[in-house]
């Protein structure tokens, strides 16, 4: 059974502070998103990441994927209240099933 | 452009009453389908996937079944609703026949009284 283990399950960090996010696994994928949740609401997609060792920049957060393609890091520089939110990770591997991280929990205070 | 319709957005049913979600999926052809179950504040869990009408594929036993009528309608539904039916269901669409990013619907609260 494939698993998507994020930490930590919960963050609250003052604004303007640096955080990051992890997503771990002991499989292979061959893809992996981030999304954003906000209460109430279906996720939305930040990012696809591909490529083992791939960066992207999305304004203040910066994405990689691991070079074996098992992790991935999620990065927020200067965090501000408008990124308060659940950060889910999601793999895929081949299959047409997306396997989902069990979630970070972040609150941003002003 | 697409887009992707769940309803109702929250619904409250008695135990053992029967339940019925829509999803339809405007703006793209054949694409693949899902269900997900959310619980508070936690990561997803995949109900159903569909690659195509009729085509369901079920990830774990429950007391819920899915079906897709049409290409682009996605349904969940279960003949008696137990309290541990609960949750904040999610539908789901991503392009057909490839693996990439998954789009989500609003979302529906299901709470079973």
């Amino acid at each position: 059974t494939q698993l998507l283990e994020q930490s930590p399950q919960f963050l609250s960090i003052q604004e303007g502070e640096n955080l990051t996010v992890y997503c771990n696994s002991s499989s292979v994928f061959s893809s992996l998103q981030w999304y954003r949740q906000e209460p109430g609401e279906g996720p939305v997609l930040l990012v696809t990441v591909v490529t083992g060792g791939e960066v992207k920049k999305l304004k203040r957060l910066t994405f990689q994927f691991g070079d074996a393609r098992k992790d991935s890091s999620l990065h927020i520089t200067a965090a501000q209240p408008g990124d308060t939110g659940l950060y889910l990770c999601a793999g895929t591997s081949g299959t047409y099933k997306y396997i989902f991280g069990t979630g970070t929990r972040l609150k941003v205070l002003a | 452009s697409q887009t992707i319709h769940q309803w109702p957005a929250t619904l409250v049913q008695p135990v053992g009453s029967p339940l019925s979600l829509e999803c339809t999926v405007e703006g793209t052809s054949n694409p693949n389908l899902y269900w997900y179950r959310q619980a508070a504040g936690r990561g997803l869990q995949l109900l159903f996937y569909s690659v195509g009408i009729g085509q369901i594929s079920s990830e774990v036993p429950q007391n819920l079944s899915a079906s897709r009528p049409q290409d682009r309608q996605f349904i969940l539904s279960s003949k008696k609703l137990l309290l541990s039916d609960s949750g904040f269901y999610l539908c789901a669409w991503s392009v057909g026949g490839e693996v990439t990013e998954a789009f989500f619907g609003q979302g529906t609260r299901l709470t079973v009284v």
